[in-house]
């Protein structure tokens, strides 16, 4: 069955280090998102690709950089953590908007990132 | 920037009620979705509207979209324990590049259902 996976599950990292989170998706879409998750602020958006090669910021993207070189994964990078990047991160794909789909997004399990 | 406005953040309710989530906003969007949440997964499509008045159902819960597509709602009818997560409205907007549409969603804040027993 396709999926859609995230690793690692849980991360501790420090203040100022790299990090990346893994996004793989099997279900061949075109379209792949990373949101964060926050209590009171519902998903919000980080980055977002269209395909290969094609990335875009999101409303929250300062901090985080993507990139999309085929179309099953799109790593999340936390270029120098800070505590306000504490949160739950959530990958998500979609396959392109048709008139049978309307955007429908399918979900990874998340990953909780905390920065210490 | 599109907003979606969703409320009450949190209902807690005894097994049987009835409930009623509501998602607002000034803009108009395409179509709009709704998906729940368990502890530790992620969300979960339960259905999308896509045209103005719609009303789906989904055994005991029924959404509707508003005429002007600005606003919907979900209402669970006799809720069960089972029912208990977080439920999130989304509303799609389209970017046009190169003659093809590209979607994206825009999530209200959610609401957390606790149904006790």
């Amino acid at each position: 069955d396709a999926e859609i996976t995230q690793s690692p599950r849980h991360k501790i990292t420090e203040t100022g280090r790299q990090v990346t989170l893994a996004c793989h998706q099997t279900w061949n879409h075109n379209n792949m998102f990373w949101y964060r998750q926050d209590l009171g602020h519902g998903l919000r958006l980080i980055h977002y690709s269209y395909g290969v090669q094609d990335t875009n910021k999101g409303e929250v993207s300062d901090g985080y950089s993507v990139s999309r070189s085929n179309t099953e994964d799109l790593p999340l990078t936390l270029e120098s953590a800070a505590s306000s990047q504490t949160s739950v991160y959530f990958c998500a794909s979609s396959d392109r908007a048709s008139g049978r789909t309307h955007n429908e997004q399918f979900f990874g399990p998340g990953t909780r990132l905390t920065v210490l | 920037t599109q907003l979606l406005e969703q409320s009450p953040q949190f209902l807690s309710i005894q097994e049987g009620e009835n409930l009623t989530v509501y998602c607002n906003s000034s803009s108009v969007f395409s179509s709009l979705q709704w998906y729940r949440q368990e502890p530790g997964e992620g969300p979960v499509l339960l259905v999308t509207v896509v045209t103005g008045g719609e009303v789906k159902k989904l055994k005991r819960l029924t959404f509707q979209f508003g005429d002007a597509r600005k606003d919907s709602s979900l209402h669970i009818t006799a809720a069960q324990t089972g029912d208990t997560g977080l439920y999130l409205c989304a509303g799609t907007s389209y970017e046009n590049a190169g003659g093809t549409s590209y979607g994206k969603l825009t999530f209200g804040q959610g609401t957390i259902l606790t149904v006790h027993p």
